[in-house]
């Protein structure tokens, strides 16, 4: 089956520092990869999404993240973080295998940003 | 342009009830999804709609249902509620012409309390 693994709850970085996300998934075939925000009692935003081509995908906000296929990893990186980058990541993969899209979600990660 | 809409924002149930939960898309969507999320995890797929079907749905009991009306505009019912009904629901939407590259974009939830 498919799945998302997310393997640190918490993170905490220091403002204006860089950041790194992990995110390893299981998928049989070509998969499809997102990774959405979610603030305190808000819906999920998407951040950005990889389909194919370049593995090294821009998003919003200054984020971007690497497909790895070797590793069957999608981590996601931002250079400087803000304040206001504090929140919930998650990584998903788009299942297709009953030729509809659905969504598994990893358990998230948690980014606190200390001043 | 409005986004996914969501109704109500929260509510409270007791166990044994039955809730209702709205849903409108994103303008231009014909596919909605449904997501459960409980506190500290990732949002897990209940079901798809679309041409007023259900045409998949995720690991999730029958007191779980749905519909989709004409405007495309989506309900997820919950019978006979549970303690661990508890959760955030989310709904998302997409479009069905995008085939398997469509972005699913989600609505603020509705949080459900069930006493």
């Amino acid at each position: 089956a498919q799945s998302v693994t997310q393997p640190d709850i918490h993170i905490t970085v220091s403002e204006g520092a860089s950041l790194e996300l992990r995110c390893n998934y299981s998928y049989g075939a070509t998969p499809y990869l997102f990774w959405y925000v979610q603030s305190p009692g808000q819906g999920l935003q998407l951040l950005l999404k990889y389909f194919s081509g370049d593995t090294l995908v821009q998003g919003i906000k200054g984020f971007e993240a690497e497909f790895k296929r070797s590793q069957s990893s999608f981590n996601l990186r931002k250079p400087s973080v803000h304040w206001s980058d504090a929140a919930e990541y998650f990584c998903a993969v788009g299942d297709m295998n009953t030729g509809f899209q659905k969504l598994v979600f990893g358990t998230g990660t948690r980014l606190l940003v200390s001043p | 342009d409005a986004g996914v809409t969501q109704s109500p924002t929260h509510l409270i149930k007791t166990r044994g009830q039955q809730v209702t939960l709205r849903c409108s898309p994103k303008s231009g969507h014909d596919t909605v999804s449904w997501y459960q999320q409980a506190l500290g995890q990732g949002p897990q797929f209940i079901f798809q709609y679309y041409e007023e079907e259900e045409r998949q749905r995720g690991n999730f009991p029958d007191r779980f249902s749905g519909h989709q009306f004409p405007n495309y505009s989506s309900e997820l019912n919950v019978n006979a509620l549970l303690l661990g009904d508890s959760a955030l629901y989310l709904c998302a939407s997409s479009q069905s012409d995008r085939g398997n590259r469509n972005e699913q974009f989600f609505g603020p939830g509705t949080r459900l309390t069930v006493l």
